[in-house]
């Protein structure tokens, strides 16, 4: 099955600086990659997603590129602010049957 | 739309107990997966069903774990006996054919002793 890993597990930066989290996936036939933000103790909620015919997509100070080539796609995070302080996960799907395989996890801290 | 709905929201119980968690996906939507969120192996998926039919549950770690989805509008995930290393958070989520987004709810906060 598919096998998505993700990079780095913890990343502390500045408010106002950029934050940028890697993951790889496995399965060529993967063709769509969303990216969930958890706060503590609440759910996995959608924040940007892309299919593998777009190499990358914006949404104000968040932005997802993709490289399929090279099986790995990034979430890009500009001007962070302290409510950006979360666990974000990226995930791979083929599609067909919606399965998402999930990467680990990155803890993101956003410095005051 | 109130979402996704999971009850009860925290179950603590007794190893050897029956554990029974309850979803309510968003109506009109036709898939329906379940979860489990630990620290050590993040999020795992379990099980999932299309229009009540389960398709894959490859990821039902034993016999102890069952998950039934009687009708669209409810689902149960059981632990029969329950055991301490199923302590987790399982969530479930619910997402309509022809869309990519999966809607996730609250979750369920499993301690078992």
């Amino acid at each position: 099955g598919e096998n998505v890993e993700q990079h780095p597990s913890t990343l502390s930066v500045q408010e106002g600086d950029s934050a940028v989290i890697k993951c790889t996936y496995s399965d060529s036939a993967s063709n769509y990659f969303p990216w969930y933000k958890q706060e503590l103790g609440k759910r996995p909620q959608l924040i940007i997603d892309i299919r593998s015919n777009v190499g990358e997509k914006k949404d104000q100070r968040i932005a997802v590129t993709l490289n399929k080539t090279a099986k790995h796609f990034s979430l890009h995070i500009t001007e962070t602010q302290p409510e950006d302080s979360a666990v974000y996960f990226c995930a791979a799907s083929i599609g067909v049957d919606y399965k998402l395989s999930f990467g680990a996890g990155t803890t993101v801290t956003v410095r005051a | 739309d109130a979402g996704v709905i999971q009850s009860p929201r925290h179950e603590v119980t007794e190893m050897g107990q029956e554990v029974t968690l309850r979803c309510k996906p968003i109506s009109g939507h036709d898939y329906l997966f379940w979860y489990r969120q630990t620290m050590m192996r993040g999020l795992e998926l379990l099980i999932y069903f299309n229009n009540n039919v389960p398709i894959d549950d490859s990821g039902m770690p034993e016999d102890r774990f069952s998950a039934k989805m009687p009708n669209a509008s409810f689902s149960t995930l059981k632990i029969q006996p329950s055991e301490p290393r199923d302590s987790a958070v399982y969530f479930c989520a619910s997402l309509e054919r022809g869309e990519d987004t999966q809607y996730f709810g609250p979750g369920t906060r499993l301690t078992v002793l």
